[in-house]
């Protein structure tokens, strides 16, 4: 089992703030890093798939890096509103399709 | 349609019966997966069939038993489960493009309480 981190657990910031969280993972073997956006009580829902090194995504406020030789990808969300209130998963894809995700950033947007 | 759907949504079980949870999606996915969530930890790959085949069986006890009928349908079979198994389940589905160059579209989970 491959061991994938992100940070922080949990984040709790004001409507209009800007924040960004980590997802760690190994380096060796890389295949592809998808960033999930989970809302409670619905299905966990893509945001990005990222395969080289260097990408950089972006969907309205919210976008991603990602750094393969030293194994690190990070998500950026600018002027957070309410509605990005939700859990954001990293998964790290390797080998045939096997996804293994981090434990999530939690991330509360406060009006 | 982009969805995934699963049923039921909740389902309580005793140590002794035997229930199905079920997965269907319409999107001509050729790869569906069931993953194990505990509260507070990360989804964990449980099964991957790849063309109605399993292709990965991440070590999973046998009283789980995962049988995908056809290219749409994907049922997760449970027999005598431990209250330990207690958790979300959810099913996924995504294009077989390269390795993970395609996103999984998931569904909402079945929430199983075994008792």
């Amino acid at each position: 089992i491959l061991n994938v981190e992100q940070s922080p657990q949990s984040l709790h910031v004001q409507e209009g703030d800007s924040t960004n969280f980590t997802c760690s993972f190994p380096s060796s073997n890389f295949y592809a890093l998808h960033w999930y956006r989970w809302e409670t009580a619905k299905s966990p829902e893509a945001l990005f798939v990222m395969t080289l090194n260097g990408d950089e995504k972006k969907k309205g406020r919210i976008s991603a890096t990602l750094n393969t030789k030293e194994g690190y990808s990070y998500l950026y969300i600018k002027g957070s509103q309410p509605e990005d209130s939700a859990t954001y998963l990293c998964a790290f894809i390797w080998g045939f399709n096997k996804f293994y995700f981090g434990s999530g950033t939690k991330l509360n947007v406060k009006p | 349609d982009t969805e995934v759907t699963q049923t039921p949504k909740h389902l309580v079980m005793g140590m002794t019966n035997k229930k199905s949870l079920k997965c269907e999606q319409h999107m001509g996915h050729r790869a569906m997966y069931w993953y194990k969530q505990k509260a507070k930890k990360p989804p964990e790959l449980m099964f991957v069939y790849s063309y109605e085949k399993l292709s990965i069986n991440e070590s999973v006890p046998s009283r789980f038993s995962p049988e995908c009928p056809n290219s749409s349908l994907l049922n997760l079979h449970l027999h005598a489960l431990q209250p330990e198994d207690s958790a979300l389940y959810l099913c996924a589905s995504s294009h077989l493009l390269g390795v993970g160059n395609t996103e999984a579209f998931f569904g909402q989970g079945t929430r199983l309480t075994v008792v």
